[in-house]
């Protein structure tokens, strides 16, 4: 089946710090892949989104590139700040699905 | 446009009860998810609703039911609480299904 593997959290950083979270994937067939964040007491937010190979999400700085060689979707931002501070979630639509699947979430705590 | 709204936010309940969470989605979404979100987990799929049918179900015992109304808006109800189904439930909208999903803030049911 379908399952999505993040990196355990929490990280760590000072503000202005270069930010990665790893992702990677397993499916059957090609999927949308997606970043979701959910800030403090909120729901989940769609951040960026990518639906083939080497296709490239960008949403608020934040960047992520789908690699269908190394089944990855890692999220990156160059400069983090404060109001970074939230969990952040991977997850898959297999094609001709209609429900995506989660990772377990990372936990970003960005200090001043 | 109002987004999706969930109630109560907030529910302590004891083992044996029964819940039911509602959910309003947003204005012109006709499909509904659901899922549990446990604590440092990502959202675990329960079901979705599609114009006021089930249309897809995750691993989830038939004591965990649902109902979605002609105006979309929607139900999850628990029966015979056990302790492991304290979590945060989440409800997602979508335009369609398969579309993004916006996600209400979630209820926060404790069983104790």
């Amino acid at each position: 089946g379908n399952s999505v593997t993040q990196m355990e959290g929490p990280v760590t950083l000072s503000e202005e710090a270069f930010l990665t979270i790893n992702c990677t994937y397993t499916a059957t067939g090609y999927p949308s892949l997606f970043w979701y964040v959910q800030y403090p007491g909120e729901g989940l937010q769609l951040l960026l989104k990518a639906t083939k190979a080497d296709d490239k999400g960008s949403n608020k700085g934040f960047e992520a590139t789908y690699r269908k060689e190394t089944t990855s979707f890692h999220l990156e931002k160059g400069s983090v700040q404060v109001s970074d501070s939230a969990v952040y979630f991977c997850a898959l639509l297999e094609g001709g699905s209609y429900i995506p699947t989660f990772g377990r979430g990372t936990s970003l705590i960005v200090h001043p | 446009e109002t987004g999706v709204t969930q109630s109560p936010t907030h529910l302590i309940k004891t083992r044996g009860q029964q819940v039911t969470l509602r959910c309003s989605s947003q204005s012109g979404h006709n499909t509904v998810s659901w899922y549990q979100q446990a604590l440092g987990q990502g959202p675990q799929f329960i079901f979705q609703y599609y114009r006021e049918e089930e249309n897809g179900r995750g691993n989830f015992p038939p004591r965990f039911s649902g109902l979605q109304f002609p105006n979309y808006s929607s139900e999850l109800n628990v029966n015979a609480l056990e302790l492991d189904d304290s979590a945060l439930y989440l409800c997602a909208s979508s335009l369609e299904r398969g579309e993004k999903l916006f996600f209400g803030s979630g209820t926060q049911l404790s069983v104790l």
